[in-house]
């Protein structure tokens, strides 16, 4: 059954440090999403992205956040200059179309920033 | 977006049906209802979507009244891996899904 993967599964980082978060869609999926889960806390949208453009972003994806799909493949998040409160697990999501299609997600990668 | 509540936790026996309520009073004409399931540490899992009456596949139930206010997930016989937090979402097909806190469902032999 095609996953959604993600890399790496654990990233520790120094306060101010740029992070790039990889994802690997599932092929032929059309939509896709970054989340982030606080520890103990709920899951929170950050942005969609369709045909390389983001379609819409919450209000927590600010200028220090920047997502691309560099090569057809590959679904990035780059955070640039972590702070404390960006350590969470991180979900990469995807979707062959939006509606009634479920969203899958992938394994998360835990982000620690120190 | 259409705001949605449901009780903060829950806990079952091993084989009994687990119903789980979740209230979504302004609720909108072209949203639908969509319920996921997290364990700890992995991603958000798709369990069912509806939009009006009942839903049933593999794994769940799902019931919708009339004035679609509220929408009902029913897990028949659960066991002791259906412990995870279950998720109510509310949205429209254009929309992207916002998550709410969810119901952590506790399993108990």
């Amino acid at each position: 059954e095609p996953e959604v993967t993600q890399t790496p599964s654990h990233q520790v980082t120094q306060m101010g440090q740029e992070v790039i978060l990889r994802c690997v869609p599932i092929s032929n999926h059309l939509y896709f999403y970054w989340y982030r889960q606080i520890l103990g806390q709920k899951v929170e949208f950050l942005v969609s992205f369709y045909n390389n453009e983001i379609s819409e972003k919450s209000e927590i994806f600010d200028d220090q956040f920047s997502v691309e799909r560099p090569d057809g493949s590959n679904f990035t998040l780059k955070i640039r200059s972590t702070k404390l409160e960006d350590s969470a697990m991180y979900f990469c999501a995807s979707r062959y179309a939006r509606g009634l299609d479920e969203q899958f997600f992938g394994p998360g990668t835990r982000l620690t920033v120190l | 977006l259409a705001k949605t509540t449901q009780p903060i936790s829950m806990d079952s026996y091993e084989g009994q049906e687990v119903n789980i309520t979740c209230s979504h009073n302004n609720i909108a004409t072209n949203d639908y209802i969509t319920w996921y399931q997290q364990f700890p540490s992995q991603g958000p899992r798709f369990i069912i979507q509806g939009y009006k009456t009942k839903v049933t596949n593999e794994v769940a139930s799902l019931f919708i009244p009339a004035d679609r206010k509220s929408s009902t997930l029913s897990l028949p016989r659960v066991s002791l891996s259906d412990t995870a937090v279950y998720y109510c979402l509310v949205a429209a097909r254009s929309n992207d899904m916002r998550f709410g806190a969810g119901t952590r469902l506790t399993v108990k032999p």
